[in-house]
């Protein structure tokens, strides 16, 4: 099926350290969501994102959606040990269908 | 309010088997999708109702089938279980519009073991 290319795969961190990741496509999307998802869990919505250019944060969390509408990242700040889990990208394509297209995710990991 | 309730949480099946799994929405939600998480394939695409119908579709073979109530609560349905079928699935709920109206909202999940 579809995917976004998400970037990197998995990471090992500092605490306190800050990380960046990232999706892309070759398609336009009119909504980007970034979810994380714990072990044996749902992912959980981070952070939503709605219009070109937008740079939206929640708390140590800052995500912006690409000019070109076809890429977002996601940064958080000064990691903490309850980071660690699985973060997901999900784009809505702006033409045609309602539903999302989900990248492949970030497995984050930090040590304390 | 009450977020998305998927049942069971856990199950175990053999192969040749069928399962059917349940998603009750956030209440308003007209919107349910269903998608299987491998570790391997990451968040695939089943299906997406709206409206008791099916709006979307992904790529899987006709043994995956779902449907949804009145009351907008969907079921997913895998018959003829095979060993690749265990996987974590999960449905999100969402008002169902573009943008804002369409942000979803995940379940924690029907872990299926197919033996």
């Amino acid at each position: 099926g579809q995917q976004l290319n998400q970037s990197p795969q998995s990471m090992f961190i500092q605490e306190g350290e800050d990380v960046s990741m990232n999706c892309t496509s070759s398609s336009i999307f009119n909504t980007w969501l970034w979810y994380k998802q714990d072990p044996g869990e749902g992912p959980v919505l981070l952070i939503a994102l709605y219009k070109a250019g937008e740079l939206t944060s929640n708390g140590r969390l800052t995500a912006q959606f690409g000019i070109t509408r076809k890429d977002s990242f996601l940064n958080i700040s000064a990691s903490i040990p309850s980071d660690v889990g699985i973060y997901f990208c999900a784009g809505q394509l702006r033409s045609g269908t309602y539903k999302y297209i989900f990248g492949t995710g970030t497995r984050l990991k930090v040590l304390a | 309010k009450a977020g998305v309730t998927q049942t069971p949480r856990y199950l175990i099946k053999t192969r040749g088997q069928q399962v059917t799994l349940s998603c009750s929405p956030i209440s308003g939600h007209r919107s349910v999708s269903w998608y299987q998480q491998t570790p391997g394939q990451g968040l695939q695409f089943l299906f997406e109702y709206f409206s008791e119908t099916q709006r979307n579709k992904g790529n899987f073979p006709g043994r995956f089938s779902g449907r949804q109530f009145s009351n907008s609560r969907s079921e997913m349905n895998v018959s003829t279980l095979e060993l690749g079928d265990s996987a974590l699935y999960l449905c999100a709920s969402s008002l169902g519009g573009r943008g804002g109206a369409n942000v979803l909202t995940f379940g924690a999940g029907s872990r299926l073991t197919v033996l």
